[in-house]
């Protein structure tokens, strides 16, 4: 079955220092991979999505994130911090049952400081 | 597209009320999520349908649980009788296989039951 694990519950930075949130993936095949943002009492909005296509994949805000196989990995970066990043971030891989569904890492919440 | 329309925002009742969560998805869309969120248990997904029709419900968590989709455009979440563990954000998503395999989110409905 396919998962996602965050493995950091929280993420401390400071503003204009780089951002990595990292999220690794359990798939047998070739997974659709997202990561989504949400803000305190917002809806989920999505930052980026990977498809098997480029595996350096460019998001909203200045986010990116790499698909790299051979580690089962794609975390989710940012060069430089605003105080307006600061929000929850989920990783997120799409189930193989041709249904769209969606399964969720438990989220790393993101802080940061002036 | 105004997007994925929850409502209402909020809602507060008494323990052993019946609550009705109301989402409208995006024109065209033809998979719809319900998810609920907690602190404990972070984002679950409760039931999806495609075409209206109902999926997969192995996330309700009981029979106080139901959900319908009368039509494309609209679907209901009802929890009857509530209770106070039911409080959460519920949150409902739409997605269509020709947008991409990512979801679209609601802004959610935060219920608490007292």
């Amino acid at each position: 079955a396919q998962s996602v694990t965050q493995l950091d519950s929280h993420v401390s930075v400071s503003e204009g220092t780089p951002v990595l949130l990292r999220c690794n993936y359990s798939s047998s095949y070739s997974p659709s991979l997202f990561w989504y943002v949400q803000h305190p009492n917002k809806g989920l909005q999505l930052l980026l999505k990977y498809t098997s296509a480029a595996t350096l994949v460019k998001g909203i805000n200045g986010f990116e994130a790499e698909f790299k196989k051979s580690e089962t990995s794609f975390h989710l970066t940012k060069p430089s911090a605003h105080m307006s990043d600061a929000a929850e971030y989920f990783c997120v891989v799409e189930m193989n049952t041709g249904f769209q569904k969606l399964v969720f890492g438990t989220g790393t919440r993101l802080l940061v400081s002036p | 597209d105004a997007g994925v329309i929850q409502s209402p925002r909020h809602e507060v009742t008494e323990m052993g009320q019946e609550v009705t969560l109301r989402c409208k998805p995006i024109s065209g869309h033809d998979y719809l999520f319900w998810y609920r969120q907690t602190m404990m248990r972070g984002l679950e997904l409760l039931i999806y349908f495609n075409n209206n029709v109902p999926i997969d419900d192995s996330g309700m968590p009981e029979d106080r649980f139901s959900a319908k989709m009368p039509n494309a455009s609209f679907s209901t979440l009802k929890i009857q009788p509530s209770e106070p563990r039911d409080s959460a954000v519920y949150f409902c998503a739409s997605s269509s296989p020709l947008g991409g395999p990512h979801a679209f989110f609601g802004q959610g409905t935060r219920l608490t039951v007292v």
